[in-house]
């Protein structure tokens, strides 16, 4: 079945140091997104591409970094300038009527 | 700003009753308005889209409204479930292209 697989599903971080969080998609969509969701709190968008190669950023994309190299990967970094970086990590694309979430990785600084 | 709003209260519904959640919407308007299920720890599934120019949409148990002389979706589930219990999304975006923007989400319980 066709689908977004994000790995791992928890993750833990130490003070000061960089994670990336994978994004696998089988769906052959163009367009991919990662969201942030804190407890009580809304999606915010944190990253998208439109396209291989190509990517933008999002409402809260300060201390996060990605990467396009292939149409079906997007990781996420979250760096060492993330301050607050302990929140649930959703992927998605989109083509057609509605987003394709992946399952989400709940990371958390230690 | 743009803003979409949904009942931040969780909503408690008798099982086989039907369950109406509330989307609103201001300084915006939306071409496209959709609705999304999430369970704990889980991503959120996509459930309906309703266009602008469209007064319902229908899918099995579900209904979706827009009104956009209110500014609000309503979504229903008739003969409500315990499994129906999650918390529901509604989401909109101006064109298939454009960012979309989430609620917070209501939180629907569904006794038994």
């Amino acid at each position: 079945d066709g689908g977004i697989t994000q790995s791992p599903k928890y993750l833990f971080r130490k003070e000061g140091q960089n994670v990336t969080l994978s994004c696998e998609q089988n769906l052959n969509h163009d367009a991919m997104y990662w969201y942030r969701q804190d407890p009580g709190q809304g999606l915010r968008l944190i990253y998208y591409s439109q396209i291989v190669n190509d990517f933008q950023k999002g409402d809260i994309a300060e201390g996060y970094s990605v990467s396009r190299e292939k149409k079906e990967s997007f990781p996420l970094t979250v760096t060492s300038a993330q301050k607050n970086p302990t929140a649930f990590y959703l992927c998605a694309s989109f083509r057609g009527n509605g987003y394709t979430f992946g399952s989400g990785t709940r990371l958390t600084v230690v | 700003s743009q803003k979409i709003e949904q009942n931040s209260e969780a909503l408690n519904i008798q099982e086989g009753k039907t369950a109406t959640l509330t989307c609103n919407y201001t300084n915006y308007s939306p071409a496209y308005l959709q609705w999304y299920r999430q369970d704990p720890g889980r991503g959120p599934v996509f459930l309906l889209l309703i266009r602008e120019n469209e007064k319902e949409k229908r899918k099995e148990r579900l209904k979706v409204t827009f009104d956009t002389t209110l500014k609000q979706s309503l979504f229903h589930i008739t003969a409500s479930q315990p499994a129906d219990s999650a918390t529901y999304l509604c989401a909109t975006t101006r064109n298939r292209d454009d960012k979309i923007i989430f609620g917070k989400g209501t939180r629907l319980h569904i006794l038994p």
